[in-house]
């Protein structure tokens, strides 16, 4: 049973325009949701979060929205650079123990073309 | 400050054999986590440590092991190893728990291959 899905296995976009990466969960007591990069090679790295109470979070280029009825939660990248061309993961967490296990999607991978 | 670092960064392995893998976290950070990565099923938790005990684990048999020793360094052990052990294995780091951070920082990952 899969609590985190991320649909599109790849998304191409051209540079300088939106990259929207979608989530789906199952579980509603996430109440944490990350989302990380991952270049080949290289582990995951923390992109951007966002908690339950909140609707949207902005970081610069990225803003994650949390849609909590449709239990969605998307990135978006905007303007879209050829850097920001890795896989990206949404990850998410039922916090209220304290615990730290993160459930990851599958990953979608992000390719900007100049 | 240093990242996390895994070692070693590659093994080969055959069919049976039992393997160790090692993580050391960000300085200060307590909270140590073991994910395993293959194409089919993304990242999968495996457990997680914290002050030398696991507080929690995935949904992986019992050949999956794992410890954290006093300076919070672990080490991961896979026993009797299968082909479909064949993955990348990432560790994650944190500075605590009981939501003073989400925030996990991951090594670079052990490529293991059973042959």
């Amino acid at each position: 049973d899969q609590q985190v899905k991320q649909n599109s296995p790849s998304l191409s976009v051209q540079e300088g325009r939106i990259s929207i990466l979608n989530c789906d969960y199952t579980n509603s007591m996430f109440d944490y949701f990350l989302w990380y990069k991952k270049y080949p090679a290289e582990g995951p790295t923390f992109l951007i979060s966002i908690s339950s109470i909140k609707d949207k979070n902005e970081d610069g280029r990225f803003t994650v929205f949390l849609n909590k009825s449709a239990k969605h939660l998307s990135l978006h990248i905007v303007p879209s650079q050829p850097g920001d061309s890795a896989v990206y993961f949404c990850a998410a967490s039922a916090g209220g123990g304290g615990s730290e296990k993160l459930v990851f999607g599958k990953g979608t991978k992000l390719t900007v073309n100049p | 400050k240093a990242g996390v670092t895994q070692t070693p960064r590659y093994l080969i392995k055959t069919r049976g054999q039992q393997v160790t893998l090692s993580c050391s976290p960000i300085s200060g950070h307590r909270s140590v986590s073991w994910y395993q990565q293959t194409p089919g099923q993304g990242l999968q938790f495996l457990f997680e440590y914290f002050s030398e005990t696991q507080r929690n684990k995935g949904n992986f048999p019992g050949r999956f092991s794992g410890r954290q020793f006093s300076n919070s360094r672990s080490e991961m052990n896979v026993s009797t190893l299968e082909l479909g052990d064949s993955a990348l294995y990432l560790c994650a780091s944190s500075l605590a728990w009981a939501g003073a951070s989400y925030e996990q920082y991951f090594g670079p990952g052990t490529r293991l291959t059973v042959t």
